[in-house]
């Protein structure tokens, strides 16, 4: 499945919220009823870290700013306000349809 | 709590070889499955390869079939990238991650990567 993300660039003030659209190009929904798509974080300078799966769960420590929804082939990944901590790449993930697993390219956000 | 660390990157010219390592603390390491993930310079993340918890199935991203195996020896705790016939487009940082998918792939931990360098 391919996996389209947008924007490419993100620039946002702090404090105010943000948006990131990941689109699959097959249905993420499996017969067992769950959707399989996953954010991840990437900190300048870090590896990638794993924020959401199955599209809402927040993974442990993740502040409930970060905010998962969509399903079938649409996703969101929301930031209500953002943080300077917040700056990196994000990347959304589908593990449903492989080989092989795909990535999203990726959005970068940045504090104007 | 849950570590991978990768090992084994460096400098190589195109046409040589080179195994990675990665090394899994704070958990059963032969009940999860293993992927290594890469992303070149400045680029996204590609899927490389992935092992069954038990090393009974193997899958290689296109880019690599052929040339890269992937293997795990789980009284070392430890998973295994062998690269061979490497070429400029490998460079890249190769990222181990842990599987705790059923009946998907879900990539919970990653370690924090060795960056392999491929020279003409």
């Amino acid at each position: 499945a391919v996996m389209t993300q947008s924007p490419v660039s993100l620039p946002v003030t702090l404090g105010q919220p943000a948006s990131i659209s990941c689109r699959s190009s097959q249905s993420l929904l499996y017969s067992d009823g769950i959707t399989y798509l996953n954010w991840f974080q990437q900190r300048p300078g870090q590896s990638p870290r794993r924020l959401i799966y199955e599209v809402s769960k927040r993974d442990s420590g993740v502040p409930d700013r970060f905010i998962g929804t969509g399903s079938g082939t649409d996703f969101t990944l929301k930031i209500s306000r953002v943080e300077a901590e917040d700056v990196g790449i994000y990347y959304c993930m589908q593990g449903l349809h492989w080989p092989p697993i795909t990535f999203g390219q990726g959005t970068r956000l940045e504090i104007k | 709590q849950v570590q991978l660390v990768e090992s084994g990157g460096g400098v190589v010219q195109s046409g040589t070889s080179l195994r990675l390592s990665c090394e899994g603390s704070g958990y059963r390491f032969s009940g999860y499955g293993m992927h290594w993930v890469r992303q070149s310079p400045g680029k996204g993340l590609e899927w490389v390869a992935v092992i069954w918890y038990d090393g009974s199935k193997t899958y290689y991203g296109d880019s690599v079939k052929g040339r890269f195996t992937i293997s795990r020896d789980d009284s070392m705790n430890k998973l295994y990238l062998q690269m061979n016939s490497l070429r400029v487009d490998d460079t890249a940082m190769y990222y181990c991650a842990r599987d705790r998918g059923v009946r998907a792939v879900d990539l919970d931990y990653w370690g924090q990567g060795t960056l392999v360098t491929v020279s003409t």
